[in-house]
């Protein structure tokens, strides 16, 4: 149980172009899903809360124009990269959580997002 | 505000060796949570336990174990005979009833600790 997936696991993409990461979580409904960042030997960086029906929560530092985040249903959310440029390379991780605030956070395998 | 501190960066080791992983905690509420994760050089992030903080009995799963000490605010995790299998990078985490009522829901994850296991 407790299964999250994220399409697609690579990207490559030209600068100025836009990317979507779908996250689902399959086998049960999330009620708050979260998009993460993480550079090379580094941990993980929140980039965003979203919760189904709702806008998303930023964290500071995060561009909302450039990072879109829909929370359509409660087993999917998408991030979109708009106007990808080489330095928003990185490796994006969503997650998912069902319940409340101290349920166990469930991670997608990851995208792994080159820019060129 | 909460912080988790994971002071080893790396640690290597020979295979069958038991090898433990700090972690260290700070949070000023008395309700909070505390996981820890498995991140292999695929990437995916694997849940392997979550602990309350009112929970203080310590938990073993296999080879497995982790030791929770509110006295010294520390959720250290031990692998005894370890594996190459176990090679990854492992991530301590604290969620604390302050962020949430402060609007956040965050989890806040320590720098990770790199295991390598050696044949």
């Amino acid at each position: 149980g407790a299964v999250v997936s994220q399409h697609p696991s690579w990207v490559i993409c030209k600068s100025g172009t836009s990317v979507k990461i779908e996250c689902r979580s399959l086998d049960f409904q999330a009620t708050t899903m979260f998009w993460y960042r993480q550079f090379p030997k580094q941990s993980l960086m929140l980039m965003a809360t979203s919760n189904e029906g709702s806008k998303a929560t930023y964290e500071q530092g995060v561009e909302k124009d450039k990072f879109l985040i829909n929370h359509a249903s409660l087993t999917l959310s998408t991030l979109t990269v708009t106007s990808a440029h080489p330095e928003d390379s990185s490796f994006y991780i969503c997650s998912a959580r069902e319940g409340g605030w101290g349920e166990t956070q469930y991670f997608g395998p990851g995208t792994r997002l080159l820019v060129l | 505000a909460q912080k988790v501190t994971q002071a080893q960066t790396e640690i290597s080791v020979v295979e069958k060796e038991d090898v433990t992983l700090d972690c260290v905690y700070e949070t000023r509420d008395t309700t909070y949570y505390l996981f820890w994760y498995k991140q292999p050089p695929s990437g995916e992030l694997v849940f392997l336990i979550r602990r309350n903080s009112f929970d203080e009995q310590n938990e073993i799963s296999g080879r497995y174990s982790w030791n929770f000490q509110k006295s010294t605010s520390s959720f250290n995790f031990t692998i005894t005979a370890s594996q190459v299998v176990d090679s990854a990078v492992y991530f301590c985490a604290l969620s604390a009833l302050g962020d949430i009522i402060q609007g956040a829901q965050k989890l806040v994850f320590g720098q990770g600790t790199r295991l390598t296991i050696n044949p």
